[in-house]
């Protein structure tokens, strides 16, 4: 059974760090990895999509990168905002790709 | 862009009573998964459809079911409603099995 870790759990940083977040997974035959961001009590907004092709993806002060065979996959965010405060979310789709397998997420705060 | 789309928002039910829960994916998209989160926990995948048909089976309790109808759109139907089935459900849809899922806005089921 897949098992998706994500370290830290909860990460606190000044305003226009950078930072690194941790995923890593036990089974490597993964389809996708895919990063979400979740703010308290809302939905789950699509972050970066790496296929199991790929080595990393970026989107804006985004960069995902994806190891297969280490079982790992790591998101950075360059410059962080206050904005960027909420929780982190690791998901590897199976490798039939028709379900997420999600981690218990990194709650991030960065202050002004 | 259209999204998809969750109804209702929030749900509030007794013990012991049924729930529907319906879910509208993006149009052009023929996979629907079905997910549960509850309180600080992450995302546990519950059951996924193609083209109609069962995909794949998570963790769904049997007072569960689900299906998909012909316009591709989903419902998920609880009965027996326990205090733990408390939780965010989220729906989310792709264009084919394994691309990227895309989320709804959950729908915050409370039982009392």
């Amino acid at each position: 059974k897949q098992e998706v870790t994500q370290i830290p759990a909860a990460l606190s940083v000044p305003e226009g760090e950078n930072l690194v977040l941790n995923c890593s997974f036990t089974d490597s035959a993964i389809y996708n990895l895919q990063w979400f961001r979740q703010d308290p009590g809302k939905g789950l907004t699509s972050l970066l999509l790496i296929q199991s092709s790929q080595r990393e993806q970026t989107s804006g002060r985004l960069n995902a990168s994806l190891d297969k065979s280490s079982g790992r996959s790591t998101l950075y965010i360059a410059a962080s905002q206050p904005g960027d405060s909420a929780t982190y979310l690791c998901a590897v789709y199976n490798n039939a790709g028709n379900m997420l397998t999600f981690g218990g997420g990194t709650r991030l705060m960065v202050k002004p | 862009a259209a999204g998809v789309i969750q109804s209702p928002r929030h749900l509030i039910k007794e013990k012991r009573e049924t729930a529907t829960l319906k879910c509208y994916p993006i149009p052009r998209h023929d996979t629907v998964y079905w997910y549960q989160q509850g309180p600080g926990q992450d995302p546990q995948f519950l059951i996924s459809f193609y083209e109609k048909m069962q995909s794949d089976k998570g963790s769904i309790p049997d007072r569960f079911s689900a299906q998909q109808f012909s316009d591709y759109h989903s419902e998920l139907n609880m009965s027996s409603l326990e205090l733990g089935d408390s939780a965010l459900y989220f729906c989310a849809s792709s264009l084919r099995v394994g691309d990227e899922q895309y989320f709804g806005p959950g729908t915050r089921l409370t039982v009392t």
